[in-house]
């Protein structure tokens, strides 16, 4: 059975700072997403990471996949007060599967 | 384009009273899904259909049916509600593979409470 751990679940840091949230899972995986959530809001898809060594980059957030050792990273970098709001990664199994399964989000609180 | 539109946003429902949520999609996609959300557990997939006429149960099924007629619409009826099915329910799509795109496009949710 897919499970897929992040840490941490809470991240406070302030801006300017630079930061990792960690996705681990447990099995062979197609693929690997990584949303963010407003309080209150929908999920807006960030990145969809493909095969090993997959690195994405979008504004001051940059993700990579490690398939080896199973493993995902978000890398926030000069962090602002905007980028404040739950992150989730979500991977789905080796074989085609369309069950997505998700991690339990990090809440990133950007402090002025 | 609308994107995937759910309704209604928000429902109250009295414990053993059935109900249905809405989703659709206008972007012709195949694969529509349903989740989940509850405090503290990240989405837990509940049903999902890769076409019309085709479906199969997620992580947490029990107490949802879903019907995929046609391939806008994919609602989910709960049979007989219980406080255990207060959560916020969000619907996805996206296209199917072959396409070289696997982007999500998740709906606005519906915030249901059961009391």
């Amino acid at each position: 059975e897919l499970k897929v751990e992040q840490n941490p679940l809470f991240l406070s840091m302030q801006e300017g700072k630079n930061y990792t949230i960690y996705c681990n899972y447990s099995t062979t995986s197609d693929r690997l997403y990584w949303y963010r959530q407003d309080p209150g809001k929908s999920l807006e898809s960030l990145f969809v990471l493909l095969s090993n060594g997959a690195v994405k980059q979008e504004g001051r957030l940059m993700a990579s996949l490690d398939t080896k050792a199973r493993l995902s990273t978000l890398h926030i970098t000069a962090a602002v007060h905007d980028l404040s709001a739950t992150y989730f990664c979500a991977v789905t199994p080796q074989g085609g599967s369309e069950k997505l399964v998700f991690g339990k989000g990090t809440k990133l609180t950007v402090n002025p | 384009n609308a994107g995937v539109t759910q309704t209604p946003k928000f429902q109250v429902l009295k414990t053993g009273q059935s109900m249905t949520l809405q989703c659709a999609q206008d972007m012709n996609h195949e694969y529509m899904s349903w989740y989940r959300q509850d405090p503290g557990m990240g989405l837990r997939l509940i049903h999902y259909s890769v076409g019309a006429g085709i479906t199969d149960q997620g992580e947490v099924p029990n107490g949802y049916n879903v019907s995929r007629s046609t391939t806008e619409d994919f609602p989910l009826r709960l049979l007989s509600a219980a406080p255990s099915q207060t959560s916020v329910y969000f619907c996805a799509s996206r296209t199917s593979p072959g396409t070289g795109l696997y982007e999500q496009y998740f709906g606005p949710g519906t915030r249901l409470t059961v009391t």
